[in-house]
């Protein structure tokens, strides 16, 4: 079975630093993984995807994420983030033969101005 | 509508008692999931509906949580006899084409319950 690891549970950044979020994956297969973005009573929102291919993936929003195999990784990262941003991350995997996601326990986004 | 809509926002229920939560996915959207969003345990995957298939029920919790889904689109989230560990938010997204795992899932804004 698959499980999320999100290393941080709340990350504060100064408004125009960079920003990497950190998600670990365990999985015996191939997966498609995920980050999605959830703003204060809202639901979620899709930021990125890898499925196959390319292993760094751009987002909306500025964000990009990059799939490490070796190291079952998909960190998310900004190089500068704006007060925006503040909002709870959540890294999510789906494995490829089977559609409901597993979710991280998420990584709030505090930008301080 | 655009999005996938949830209602109510908000239900506050006694201990005990049923509660139904409604979920209208997008348009023409084959699949359709619940999962349960609680403090200290995250998303939780609840049950998955792609078309007519049988349901994946894989994540309910227990025989109180239910769910139907009518004529592959309104689908309807019942608990009976809650309890106050139910409390949490109720999400619901939709994907399009088959379902399959790549399809982005389109979430909605969730419905709150509080069980006292």
């Amino acid at each position: 079975a698959q499980s999320v690891t999100q290393l941080d549970s709340q990350v504060p950044v100064f408004e125009e630093a960079p920003v990497e979020l950190r998600c670990n994956y365990s999985s015996s297969v191939s997966v498609y993984l995920f980050w999605y973005v959830q703003y204060p009573n809202q639901g979620l929102q899709l930021l990125l995807k890898y499925l196959s291919g390319s292993t760094l993936v751009k987002g909306i929003n500025g964000f990009e994420a990059e799939f490490n195999k070796s190291q079952t990784s998909f960190h998310l990262r900004k190089p500068s983030v704006h007060i925006s941003d503040t909002a709870e991350y959540f890294c999510a995997v789906s494995d490829r033969g089977n559609t409901p996601l597993v979710f991280g326990k998420g990584t709030r986004l505090s930008v301080i101005a | 509508g655009a999005g996938v809509s949830q209602s109510p926002s908000n239900k506050v229920t006694e201990k005990g008692k049923d509660v139904e939560l409604r979920c209208d996915p997008i348009s023409g959207h084959t699949a359709l999931y619940w999962y349960r969003q609680s403090l200290g345990q995250g998303l939780e995957f609840l049950i998955y509906f792609q078309g007519n298939s049988a349901p994946d029920k894989s994540g309910l919790p227990s025989d109180r949580f239910s769910a139907e889904r009518t004529g592959g689109s309104v689908s309807t989230l019942t608990i009976q006899r809650t309890q106050q560990e139910d409390s949490a938010v109720y999400l619901c997204a939709s994907s399009s084409r088959g379902g399959g795992a790549s399809d982005t899932q389109y979430f909605g804004p969730g419905t709150r319950l509080t069980v006292l």
